[in-house]
């Protein structure tokens, strides 16, 4: 298995600001991907992040809205731009590496 | 693309009892099924998982089946316990492809 540590566990944003989400696996892997997974929802794929080349989003995700960091084989960050209440929701980082593990999420609050 | 079905959405037991959810997928080409648990305020864990190229695998009290000509797998704990209690995902997937999530069943264990 892999150990993921997602920073941060959680935050409280006002309307209309950014955040970025830092995501650190303990060992180098090719496949991450960032999840979201609304109040009492299932998981649903934002993106896969790419290492060394843009991230290829899900129906329904934009770059602009969601942009991907991918700068070497264990770290991506997710930002959530220009957040509204909607926004709310636990986003989790994973990597598959045969089999698909999460981290332990950002539970974000937007005001 | 893959969709994942999962049934039911909630479901309560006697503890000591067994417990069954079942999935559908609808692309017959995914050869990967994984079972999630998801405890309150922390990301999914993989419990346990299943490929194409068998029909039942067992660890412990967990169980997963999968039927692949009707295209459904389902997830079997037996002698359950007060910490099954817990939302439970299914998922779909072909080899390095993005994995698809059913909408979980929230599990209750009665005393």
């Amino acid at each position: 298995s892999a150990v993921i540590s997602q920073k941060p566990s959680r935050d409280i944003c006002q309307r209309g600001t950014s955040l970025t989400i830092q995501c650190q696996v303990d060992s180098q892997v090719t496949m991450m991907f960032w999840y979201r997974q609304q109040p009492g929802q299932s998981l649903t794929l934002i993106a896969t992040a790419n290492q060394g080349s843009e991230a290829t989003y899900e129906s329904g995700f934009v770059i602009d809205k969601f942009p991907i960091s991918r700068p070497n084989l264990t770290f991506s960050t997710l930002t959530v731009s220009n957040m509204s209440p909607e926004d709310s929701s636990i986003y989790l980082c994973s990597v598959r590496n045969e089999k698909l593990f999460f981290g332990s999420g950002t539970q974000l609050s937007v005001l | 693309g893959e969709n994942v079905e999962q049934h039911p959405s909630t479901l309560s037991v006697q503890e000591g009892d067994s417990a069954v959810i079942k999935c559908t997928y609808s692309d017959s080409a995914s050869n990967y099924f994984p079972w999630y648990k998801q405890e309150l305020g922390k990301g999914p864990q993989l419990i346990i998982d299943i490929r194409s190229n068998v029909g039942e695998k067992k660890d412990q009290r967990i169980a997963v089946t999968l039927n692949k000509t009707a295209k459904h797998f389902s997830l079997h704990i037996t002698e359950t316990q007060p910490e099954d209690s817990a939302v439970y995902f299914c998922a779909a997937s072909k080899d390095d492809d993005k994995i698809i999530f059913g909408k979980g069943t929230r599990l209750h264990i009665l005393p």
